[in-house]
């Protein structure tokens, strides 16, 4: 089925240090989702994309939606100790599939005070 | 608002038990979800109801069995577990199907012995 790749897996940083991360598909979305999630919680929505080459901030997050539409990234500023977490990102295929989302594999978020 | 409940949090359930799992949204979202998720992976779609109608069901086995009473609820019967059916067991709801954000809930961790 389709598949986003989500890059970095994991991140080990310092608190205080800016993180980036990724996500690519082979073929065209038309939305982007940005998810994070603490460890036995549910998922919770950081950033929605909706147009090609949209920027979106949410406080010391930033997202953009690829121009190909093929690709998104999350970028966090000044990262703290509860940015840790594993974030997901979420897409929805061009073609409607009735709103399912393909999700990456998720990117586990290490802070060091 | 944008609160998905589920409850409850934890079950623990033998494998000839009956139990339901309970979402409720008060957004006025016309679609739901039920995902499945094992530890540190994406979650799994298992079913999707749109209007109250069963509109996708992603060939989960007949022991999970849904059900949307009305356009605020939405049930995960559950019968004849096994013990690799333990998982995270997450709801969430968006305004339509299509080209909008899901929201989740907390979820439910269910524990089959």
């Amino acid at each position: 089925g389709q598949q986003l790749n989500q890059s970095p897996q994991s991140m080990f940083i310092q608190e205080g240090e800016d993180v980036s991360m990724n996500c690519t598909s082979s073929s065209i979305f038309n939305t982007w989702l940005w998810y994070k999630q603490d460890p036995g919680e549910g998922p919770v929505l950081l950033i929605a994309l909706y147009k090609a080459g949209e920027l979106t901030s949410n406080g010391r997050l930033t997202a953009q939606f690829g121009i190909t539409r093929k690709d998104s990234f999350l970028n966090i500023s000044a990262s703290i100790p509860s940015d840790v977490g594993i974030y997901f990102c979420a897409g929805q295929p061009f073609y409607n599939q009735g709103g399912k989302l393909i999700f990456g594999q998720g990117t586990e978020l290490s802070v060091k005070p | 608002d944008t609160e998905v409940t589920q409850t409850p949090k934890h079950l623990v359930m033998g494998m000839t038990n009956k139990k339901s799992l309970k979402c409720e949204q008060h957004m006025g979202h016309r679609a739901m979800y039920w995902y499945k998720q094992k530890a540190k992976k994406p979650p799994e779609l298992m079913f999707v109801y749109s209007y109250e109608k069963l509109s996708i069901n992603e060939s989960v086995p007949s022991r999970f069995s849904p059900e949307c009473p009305n356009s605020s609820l939405l049930n995960l019967h559950l019968h004849a577990l096994q013990p690799e059916d333990s998982a995270l067991y997450l709801c969430a709801s968006s305004q339509q199907t299509g080209l909008y954000e899901q929201y989740f809930g907390p979820g439910t961790r269910l524990t089959v012995t």
